[in-house]
């Protein structure tokens, strides 16, 4: 039962930008951006792709790119890539813990 | 490069333990929190445990509170996951992951940047 609510899919044509939101984020996140976002490939180990709400990896495109607003965050992708056909999942503070939320199908028409 | 390789998974009954490992190679190990982090057949991911890089602190979700133990061993750069009195709703991939670090700790509890991932080893609870 995540705390952290995400939408279950979005979709998009190559080339276009989508965005993911994360939402029910603690206030406390203001404070120590403790947002990260993670790509999961059809029977792979998650990847780590945002961190402390904007920051990217080293290696990671910079077509990925993180946000918040009020209670929740956002992850975006330009430029969309058959590549990018995951799973993605935000993971933050919530509710007194720390929540995967439950994950956003992402598939490129 | 690091490296993270979960063992241990493997067939338990309901009401039974199993021991998962992760051993750990490429960074300094004492350094670092490690955490477990689940994922059920079909579903999403699920953090469920976290230990900080010297073992002093630790934090469970309330899904395994009480029942599941985290612990690690500088001496063998190695993680573990002792699980008891087992469910059917434990069956999952259980996968193994590095904090980014600095630690970052929010009201007590250590909230992890999962910077590196192991391939997972799956546990099936079952009769």
């Amino acid at each position: 039962q995540a705390a952290l609510t995400q939408p279950a899919s979005v979709s998009g044509s190559p080339g276009q930008s989508i965005t993911i939101s994360c939402a029910g984020l603690s206030s406390d996140v203001e404070t120590y951006k403790v947002v990260s976002w993670y790509q999961q490939h059809a029977g792979k180990a998650p990847k780590l792709i945002i961190y402390e709400v904007t920051k990217r990896p080293s290696g990671v495109s910079d077509r990925f790119s993180g946000s918040k607003s009020g209670n929740t965050a956002s992850l975006t992708i330009s430029g969309l890539q058959a590549e990018d056909e995951a799973d993605y999942y935000c993971y933050s503070y919530a509710g007194g813990s720390a929540w995967f939320g439950g994950g956003t199908k992402v598939t490129v028409l | 490069e690091v490296q993270l390789l979960e063992s241990g998974g493997g067939w338990v009954q309901p009401g039974g333990s199993l021991r998962l490992s992760c051993a750990a190679s490429g960074f300094t190990f004492n350094s670092h929190a490690m955490a477990w982090v689940r994922q059920a057949p079909g579903k999403g991911l699920e953090w469920i445990s976290i230990i900080s890089g010297s073992g002093s602190s630790t934090s469970y979700a309330d899904a395994v509170k009480g029942r599941f133990t985290i612990s690690r061993d500088k001496s063998k750069n190695t993680m573990f996951l002792d699980m008891n009195s087992l469910r059917a709703g434990d069956t999952a991939v259980y996968y193994c992951a590095k904090d980014r670090g600095p630690l970052t700790v929010v009201r007590g509890l250590i909230i992890p940047v999962f910077e590196s991932w192991g391939q997972g080893t799956l546990v099936t609870v079952s009769s």
